[in-house]
């Protein structure tokens, strides 16, 4: 595609329920980012991606969020046992390689947990 | 947490002004980019400054990075009504996987 796509762009869920995001990266690209975003901050980084491979998790909050890119390309941010405080926009990006350093951000998936 | 953190929060000024946006960091970086987000939708990537280099421009806007203060600057000359957006700097520290963004500046430009 053109540019990065994000889906559900909204998603309301109650708490405990299950989510999932989709993040459709720009073809080529091999470097995948995940971020958070709440009111009035700046973006929170979650993971990287360098392929299929997760080179950096060091950013989800705890176990009850998972990510994978299975095929190095698509990529699905996980959430289990939604809690209130999840609620945030999720920001998906990437970008040719690691190096390049100029990120292609998606439009968000927009998490509400009541 | 966050490595770079902007200055001001918040910045009000009339179009034909030119707006000035500081970013500072704590840590040694590869390189330093600006991002700008308009309300509601995604970042989009303005400019990227490597850390040998001191001064970069591109149309409009003039960014600086001075590595012995750990700051950066973003400057919009001649702001027009269309540059009203939050802008964020975002650091790409050595050894580390990850771009870091700041709080960002949310810029006004008053017609």
């Amino acid at each position: 595609g053109a540019g990065v796509s994000q889906t559900p762009s909204n998603k309301v869920t109650e708490k405990g329920k299950y989510v999932e995001l989709r993040c459709d990266p720009i073809s080529g690209h091999t470097a995948l980012y995940w971020y958070r975003q709440s009111l009035g901050q700046g973006p929170e980084f979650l993971i990287y991606f360098q392929g299929t491979g997760a080179a950096d998790d060091s950013g989800l909050p705890n176990d009850r969020f998972f990510a994978v890119r299975p095929e190095g390309s698509v990529s699905t941010l996980k959430i289990q046992r939604t809690e209130r405080g999840d609620s945030a926009v999720y920001l998906c990006a990437s970008s040719r390689d690691r190096n390049t350093g100029e990120l292609f951000f998606g439009e968000g998936s927009r998490l509400t947990v009541l | 947490s966050q490595q770079g953190e902007e200055d001001p929060q918040a910045l009000s000024i009339q179009e034909g002004e030119n707006a000035t946006m500081n970013c500072s960091y704590k840590t040694s970086i590869n390189n330093l980019q600006w991002y700008r987000q308009n309300s509601g939708r995604g970042l989009v990537h303005l400019i990227l400054i490597r850390s040998n280099e001191r001064e970069k421009h591109s149309g409009r806007l003039r960014v600086t990075l001075d590595t012995s203060k750990k700051s950066s600057s973003l400057l919009i000359t001649a702001s027009r009504a269309a540059d009203t957006a939050s802008y964020f700097c975002a650091t790409d520290a050595q050894g580390a996987q990850k771009l870091v963004f700041g709080q960002g500046t949310r810029l006004t430009i008053n017609p």
